[in-house]
């Protein structure tokens, strides 16, 4: 059955205090993964696209990996409005519409 | 430059009550999709659109119904609405057909059946 799995469910760091989310996939056939963040009341908002393992993506304090079987996104000395719950989506091969959501991680920067 | 629009916000029906939310995007998207969101669990998808004139039962179909009016335009009809679909309902589009390209999605509409 295809999967996919995000953790910790939440995270609470200090403003400056780096650490990464992880997001871990089994599915049959990976044509995408995507990284979207989400603020409270709002719809989620596209980061990053990965397509293939080994692949890195940045955008400011930002990084998203992959690998064959997980992908990681590392934030570097967090600021309070990075807090918000990101999301990982898994694109399958199998068809365009196959596409699976992690249930996502709650980050909460302390200033 | 708006995105994609939800209406309505905020909406309380009551069992057995009809609707339909809307939702239209200005970015010249051809694919267009329906999810739910509920605590807990990740965003499952409803229906997908790949082009106008197109409809495709995603994860969790039972109890909707899509029209893909035009290229703008997709909503989502609760025929007899039940508690079970209390919700938080998000409408995305993407620029391809294919399912590979970002996802743009509305402010979703909060939808609660008693």
């Amino acid at each position: 059955e295809d999967q996919v799995t995000q953790s910790p469910e939440a995270l609470r760091l200090q403003e400056g205090e780096s650490s990464s989310l992880n997001c871990s996939y089994t599915v049959s056939g990976l044509r995408g993964l995507f990284w979207y963040r989400q603020d409270p009341g709002k719809g989620p908002e596209f980061l990053f696209t990965l397509y293939s393992a080994g692949e890195e993506k940045e955008k400011e304090r930002l990084k998203a990996t992959l690998t064959k079987k997980e992908s990681f996104l590392h934030i570097t000395a967090p600021k309070p409005e990075d807090s918000a719950t990101y999301l990982c989506a898994v694109q399958l091969y199998s068809s365009a519409s196959k596409i699976i959501f992690g249930s996502g991680t709650r980050l909460s920067i302390r200033p | 430059n708006a995105g994609v629009t939800q209406t309505p916000k905020f909406q309380v029906l009551k069992t057995g009550q009809s609707m339909t939310l809307q939702c239209a995007q200005d970015m010249n998207h051809n694919s267009m999709y329906w999810y739910r969101q509920d605590p807990g669990m990740g965003l499952r998808l409803i229906y997908y659109s790949a082009s106008e004139g197109t409809t495709d039962k995603g994860e969790v179909p039972n109890g909707y119904n899509v029209s893909r009016l035009n290229k703008r335009e997709f909503s989502l009809r609760l025929e007899s609405a039940a508690p079970s679909q209390t919700s938080v309902y998000f409408c995305a589009s993407s620029e391809g057909s294919s399912g590979n390209q970002p996802q743009h999605f509305g402010d979703g509409t909060r939808l609660s059946i008693l």
